[in-house]
């Protein structure tokens, strides 16, 4: 079975930085591209960014480019998010996702940026 | 950056009925390579994460009910659900993987009468 766990949020302060991860299982992490996806309180889901499977190749959203990094560890099967410079528009529940088509999603983990 | 438009924002509808949603993309997600449309639906509850219920625009998911129909080309999609169920009380967003930056309709929040 699929599984995708993230942790790592929390409260952090505007400006300062937080890295999210997410623990893979149940498929050769390995083979597959992987993605974070966010969705701001009662807002719509939004692409943050990719990363492919060998990591070598990554794809940002215009409005994190630059300050979040996506990167992966294959060999302890999990995906990181790296945020940098958080504003308050970045408060938002971050999901963990398999692309192509995101068949599976994570629970999410909540970040919330305010002083 | 393609633009995903859907409508209605809302809809209230009664157990039994059918709904049809619509899904507009600003460019076609057609990819004459793979012979495909790259728009996907997604099904998400309150308090829950989004559910894929179709990929390419009509291939159902294993265990999705088949009253769950997506259809669709180009630039034009559509989300029918035949006899609606109370469970099925859900908001439900498109999605398109055909280029970066992938990017997601608003949604269309079905609630039920």
């Amino acid at each position: 079975e699929v599984q995708l766990v993230e942790s790592g949020g929390g409260l952090v302060q505007p400006g300062r930085s937080l890295k999210l991860s997410c623990a893979a299982s149940g498929f050769t992490f390995s083979d597959y591209n992987m993605a974070w996806v966010r969705q701001a309180p009662t807002k719509g889901l939004e692409w943050v960014a990719s990363i492919s499977y060998g990591g070598s190749n990554t794809h940002y959203g215009d409005s994190v480019k630059g300050r979040f990094t996506i990167s992966r560890d294959n060999a302890k099967s999990t995906l990181y998010l790296q945020m940098d410079s958080l504003r308050s528009e970045d408060t938002a529940t971050y999901y963990c996702a398999r692309p192509a088509t995101f068949a599976y999603w994570g629970q999410g983990t909540l970040v919330t940026v305010s002083s | 950056d393609i633009v995903m438009t859907q409508s209605p924002s809302s809809l209230a509808v009664s157990a039994g009925d059918k709904v049809t949603m619509s899904c507009k993309s600003s460019q076609s997600l057609f990819s004459s390579e793979y012979q495909g449309n790259y728009l996907s639906w997604f099904q998400q509850k309150p308090g829950q994460s989004p559910k894929l219920l179709i990929s390419l625009a009509s291939t159902r998911e294993t265990g999705v009910p088949d009253r769950f129909i997506g259809s669709g080309s180009g630039t034009d999609f559509t989300l029918t659900i035949n006899s609606v169920q109370a469970e099925d009380l859900a908001v439900y967003y498109c999605e398109q993987y055909y280029s970066y930056p992938l990017t997601f309709g608003s949604g269309t929040k079905l609630e039920i009468k």
